[in-house]
């Protein structure tokens, strides 16, 4: 199957270069976000999470880092992958409802 | 594999018609929740159940509805069909809310002529 999203904004980076992919979300009653991975043909992929008492988190390769003031979030991959080729969504929940409302997406694209 | 499971991967129907949806969540968890992709709306929450009640509604329309089973697995029925409902229909799991990881299933895709 097709990944859906054909009006998604697309982020071209060179095999190996660091890739940072950005979301604005809406609601400052947001308590958690996590990225989303969503490969062609199959359902989205938890990557890293990150409460609202954090700034930053790193997992392997990747570093979620959280700006509350400016309600902003941003996935950097580091050393882009091949693998790495996919639609990344960011989500947040909205404060105590279980909510998890996802972003439009970025669809990465890597250049060898 | 997530270890959640949806079936049937594509189900093609006309306008009118109802269809019912199923998910397996992953050996162990209690919450599912179900989503909608289409290509003009993203990834839209739906709504989600844990242990069998309904904890979270999201923009879910009336003409669909949900449940949980005792043995924790869901079925998501859409009614009165349009093509506007033409979308892939994902379901995801978690151990208990939505701070736990959820996990996707691989998504059924509903193609409504």
């Amino acid at each position: 199957g097709e990944s859906v999203g054909l009006h998604l904004p697309t982020l071209s980076v060179q095999e190996g270069d660091n890739s940072i992919i950005n979301c604005a979300y809406s609601n400052s009653a947001s308590d958690y976000f996590i990225w989303y991975k969503q490969e062609s043909g199959k359902g989205p992929q938890f990557i890293i999470d990150i409460r609202s008492n954090m700034d930053k988190r790193q997992g392997q390769r990747v570093t979620v880092l959280l700006n509350k003031t400016v309600k902003h979030l941003s996935l950097q991959i580091a050393a882009t992958q091949p693998g790495d080729s996919a639609v990344y969504f960011c989500a947040e929940r909205e404060g105590e409802d279980d909510k998890i409302i996802f972003g439009k997406g970025t669809r990465l694209h890597i250049l060898p | 594999d997530s270890g959640v499971t949806q079936t049937p991967k594509h189900l093609i129907t006309a306008t009118g018609q109802r269809v019912t949806l199923r998910c397996s969540p992953r050996s162990g968890d209690l919450s599912v929740y179900w989503y909608q992709q289409s290509l003009d709306q993203g990834l839209q929450f739906l709504i989600q159940y844990y242990n069998g009640e309904e904890r979270a509604k999201g923009n879910i329309l009336e003409r669909f509805s949900a449940q949980q089973f005792p043995d924790l697995h869901s079925e998501l029925n859409l009614s009165s069909l349009e093509l506007g409902d033409s979308a892939l229909y994902f379901c995801a799991s978690s151990v208990a809310d939505s701070t736990d990881t959820q996990y996707f299933g691989p998504g059924t895709r509903l193609t409504v002529l």
